[in-house]
């Protein structure tokens, strides 16, 4: 299973890092991605990480290159999206997803 | 990055057929574009039904089929249920990453 954590409210500019633990897979061989929703929108593919052996490197969209990054720590089965320069229309219940399994997702929202 | 395109929402009988297509703004979708669909129904997370085109996980209902069909990835519900009533997406590959369609809202009435 995948449980997200680390939403909440913040100022538009700011920065907040989401977390995401994964148990009940080996997570060091996924590659991992976050997708987000925002308020009665559709899914959108926010990006990914590929795993260790497969060069631990990592894709975005277009809406987030540059401001937001993808990490993992697979010592502790974690995937990280660090987000910065934030903006309204970021805000999104933010999911992570292993492909198989889906986690609940955390809200971020932005707003001043 | 690429635009993808689904019907914005559909309707099927009980127990009838439907097909959803998923087409791409960079033409044909191939198998290299790894299509996948997933059904999230309202309040809850996606789940994926189906991955590179027609591969089912354990808990996909056998009356869902992926498929490839004139130039777009297709899902195909057969014998519709109730409880088929949701959102559908469909993901694919394209040069930066992947990217969802805008989902279609299958209703079964």
């Amino acid at each position: 299973q995948l449980v997200e954590s680390g939403g909440g409210l913040v100022k538009p500019g700011g920065s907040l890092r989401l977390s995401c633990g994964a148990s009940g897979f080996n997570f060091n061989n996924v590659w991992m991605t976050w997708v987000r929703q925002a308020p009665g929108k559709g899914l959108e593919w926010v990006g990914r990480i590929r795993s260790k052996a497969d060069g631990g490197t990592t894709d975005y969209a277009a809406p987030v290159k540059g401001r937001f990054s993808i990490s993992r720590d697979d010592s502790k089965n974690t995937l990280y999206l660090q987000m910065n320069s934030l903006k309204i229309e970021d805000t999104a219940l933010y999911y992570c997803t292993a492909g198989i399994v889906w986690g609940h997702g955390t809200t971020v929202t932005v707003s001043s | 990055q690429a635009v993808v395109t689904q019907e914005p929402s559909l309707t099927v009988s009980p127990g009838g057929t439907v097909t959803l297509t998923c087409g791409s703004s960079t033409g044909t979708v191939t198998s290299g574009h790894y299509p996948s669909w997933f059904q999230q129904k309202p309040g809850q997370a996606p789940t994926t039904l189906i991955y590179e085109i027609s591969k089912k996980y354990s808990w996909t209902p056998a009356r869902f089929s992926g498929s490839l069909l004139g130039g777009k990835a297709a899902l195909t519900l057969s014998g519709a249920q109730p409880e088929d009533e949701a959102d559908y997406y469909c993901l694919v590959s394209d040069d930066y990453g992947r990217v969802f369609g805008g989902g279609t809202k299958l209703t079964v009435l």
